[in-house]
């Protein structure tokens, strides 16, 4: 099976511009979700998306914003970029049958380096 | 916010040593604790997915214990390798929140 991936791989922006990343998950997966990396504040949940449907969300502003499509692919953008924004974000797909996280095992992508100037 | 610690920060062993680390968490609302590697330039890998307590759950030379009453788990590496040389996560899963809070990681390093 195929992994999750993620395009673009690297990416850089100036501020106030905005920004789409695409995630595609484990064929047969529903679930996915998006975390933010950096260094100071470690990995932070954004939301989840299952079956079209944003689930579960983090405490981020209503810049960061996500879609998911019928094959259960999804997008994150971040609008209005600010520098703070500039880190690695991170999706992971499950197979979504327990209500969130919860006992299923995450599976990452490798990751969009985003950096803001 | 949830505290979520690791400890140590960081960790240097020598190949053949075992080691063992610590994640900390709040106990309440507990469900489920992640534990995932991730090596650099590579994307996160799940170790063990743990629920009860007193659970023990061992992938080759790795095991982890969980004690859900005081809000720790462990995880041991038997005989280090350099290929362990990785950041080792833990997440707890609550049934308030519906997300996994990430610890800042403990970086292992093993010199061959």
């Amino acid at each position: 099976k195929a992994g999750v991936t993620q395009t673009p791989r690297y990416l850089i922006k100036t501020r106030g511009q905005q920004v789409t990343l695409s995630c595609s998950p484990i064929s047969g997966h529903r679930s996915v979700s998006w975390y933010q990396q950096t260094p100071g504040q470690g990995l932070q949940f954004l939301f989840e998306y299952f079956s079209e449907t944003q689930r579960n969300k983090g405490n981020f502003p209503g810049r960061f914003s996500g879609r998911q499509f019928s094959n259960s692919r999804s997008e994150m953008n971040v609008s209005t970029l600010e520098l703070g924004d500039s880190a690695l974000y991170l999706c992971a797909s499950s197979l979504g049958t327990s209500g969130g996280a919860s006992q299923e095992t995450q599976y990452f992508g490798p990751g969009t380096r985003l950096l803001v100037l | 916010i949830l505290n979520v610690e690791q400890s140590p920060q960081s960790l240097h062993v020598q190949e053949g040593d075992s080691t063992n680390f610590t994640c900390s968490f709040p106990s309440s609302n507990f469900y489920a604790l992640h534990w995932y590697r991730w090596e650099t330039a590579k994307s996160p890998e799940a170790l063990f997915v743990m629920t009860l307590n007193g659970d023990e759950k061992k992938k080759g030379r790795i095991s982890a214990t969980l004690n859900t009453k005081e809000g720790y788990s462990y995880l041991y590496i038997k005989g280090s390798q350099p290929e362990d040389s990785a950041t080792y996560l833990c997440a707890p899963y609550y049934n308030a929140g519906n997300m996994l809070t990430f610890g800042g990681g403990t970086r292992l390093m093993v010199k061959p």
